[in-house]
């Protein structure tokens, strides 16, 4: 497509629920980035994929998070037993290749975990 | 560490320049962006300088880096009311594995 795409664009859900949020980078795009932005706050790093592998997952702030990529395209950032603080937008970038001179966001997901 | 810091508020007058700065701590920076966001939408790519320029000019925007203070500027001349929003700096780590934000300066405009 023209740009990254994320759906859903607006989650709630239960606390205890797990969510899937996917993210469709621009097409040819190898680089792969999740943030997370909470209320009034900055971007917080969440994991790189280089295409299907994920050198950095540094940022996942605990086991409940996980992502992967497939076909070197499309990620999801999964979310197990959601917490009120997981409550965020998820934001998912894509660059043309690691040195990422040209990086793309995505409109987000906004979770809200009630 | 990694950090990108920036101040929280700029307040400028209608058609006034404004000047948002960001400093960060990347003494191996490759890329260095300018994000906005307005309320309620994503993240808009403004520009980005590379790490071995000076200045970068783009009709309103003006980019200045400072690699030895490790200081990056963003002017934007003639300030309009659609210029309100959140500028986020931020620095293409040197590993090349994550990009760092800075925690976003809240511009807003005055008539």
């Amino acid at each position: 497509g023209a740009g990254v795409s994320q759906s859903p664009s607006n989650k709630v859900t239960e606390k205890g629920k797990d969510v899937e949020l996917r993210c469709d980078p621009i097409s040819g795009h190898t680089a792969l980035y999740w943030y997370r932005q909470s209320l009034g706050q900055g971007l917080e790093f969440l994991i790189y994929f280089q295409g299907n592998s994920a050198p950095d997952k540094s940022g996942l702030p605990s086991d409940r998070f996980s992502a992967e990529r497939t076909g070197g395209s499309v990620s999801t950032l999964t979310i197990q037993r959601t917490q009120q603080e997981d409550s965020a937008v998820y934001l998912c970038a894509s660059s043309l290749h690691r040195s990422g001179n040209t990086i793309y966001f995505g409109e987000g997901s906004w979770l809200t975990v009630v | 560490g990694e950090d990108v810091e920036q101040s929280l508020f700029l307040s400028v007058r209608e058609g006034d320049s404004s000047v948002i700065n960001c400093t960060y701590t990347d003494s191996s920076s490759t890329y260095l962006y300018w994000y906005k966001q307005e309320p309620g939408a994503g993240l808009q790519l403004l520009t980005y300088i590379f790490s071995n320029m000076d200045m970068k000019q783009d009709q309103r925007l003006t980019v200045l880096l400072n690699k030895k203070d490790k200081h990056l500027s963003l002017r934007i001349a003639d300030t309009q009311t659609g210029d309100s929003a959140i500028y986020f700096c931020a620095d293409l780590y040197s590993s090349a594995s994550k990009i760092i934000f800075g925690s976003g300066t809240r511009l807003s405009i005055r008539p």
